[in-house]
């Protein structure tokens, strides 16, 4: 299985802030890089997949970048309705890995 | 608005089979090329794929694709009549206790596999 790893496993930021996660993944997997969101109590929400296609409906203070084995989640400008634990997720081969979670708090 | 919806017992027994059920609403869970899937979440814990079910149009290769460390004991099918998927776990034990989502991936047409509607989960507790 390909092993995914995310950076930091948790962060405290300020409302405004710009929020960089990254995820490192154990082969090279091109883009077929996926992050959720998953506010507490909910199931997980599509944000980007491809490594930088945003899902309709998502807001554009969100993007994702890379290839390869390295990626990365920007929030451009935090808000308070992005407190969630943001997972990567590979889709390049069976079966579909995830990482372990980057909890973002409000500072 | 396509929506999944999980349900089934939210207790098993160790030993016993866990069977949950995802109801798909606002699309035909026939139509379209699309992989009906099921993942998993232990209490405070990272996501798990379970495996996945294909609909569409090609009779070319097993419909059905699990997660190697638990193939032997799931099966996941489909019952077109009602709209509905479900998901087998035979001989569980207290680490599949896991809240349980059932989600769609449309990855078949364009390539791309993501999961992009997701039920709402339900907590399966293994015990006796």
């Amino acid at each position: 299985d390909i092993q995914m790893t995310q950076s930091p496993s948790s962060l405290s930021a300020s409302v405004g802030d710009r929020v960089t996660i990254t995820c490192r993944a154990s082969q090279s997997i091109s883009s077929y890089l996926n992050w959720y969101q998953q506010r507490r109590g909910q199931a997980p929400k599509l944000l980007i997949y491809a490594a930088s296609s945003l899902q309709s409906g998502v807001p554009s203070r969100f993007s994702g970048s890379g290839s390869g084995t390295d990626f990365t989640l920007t929030i451009s400008s935090l808000q308070p309705e992005d407190i969630a634990t943001y997972y990567c997720q590979q889709s390049y081969n069976t079966p579909p890995t995830f990482g372990q979670g980057t909890k973002v708090e409000i500072k | 608005q396509v929506q999944l919806q999980e349900s089934g017992p939210g207790l098993v027994k160790p030993s016993q089979t866990l069977s949950l059920t995802c109801t798909v609403s606002g699309g035909s869970i026939s139509s379209g090329n699309y992989y009906w899937t099921w993942i998993r979440q232990p209490a405070g814990k990272g996501l798990e794929w379970i495996g996945r079910f294909y609909t569409g149009p090609s009779t070319n290769y097993d419909p059905s694709l699990y997660n190697p460390s638990l193939k032997s004991r799931v099966i996941i099918s489909l019952d077109t009549s009602k709209n509905q998927f479900s998901l087998k776990l035979t001989s569980v034990t207290a680490a599949d206790t896991a809240v349980y989502y059932c989600a769609r991936d449309p990855g078949y047409s364009s390539g791309w596999h993501y999961f992009d509607y997701w039920g709402q989960g339900t907590l399966v507790t293994v015990s006796s």
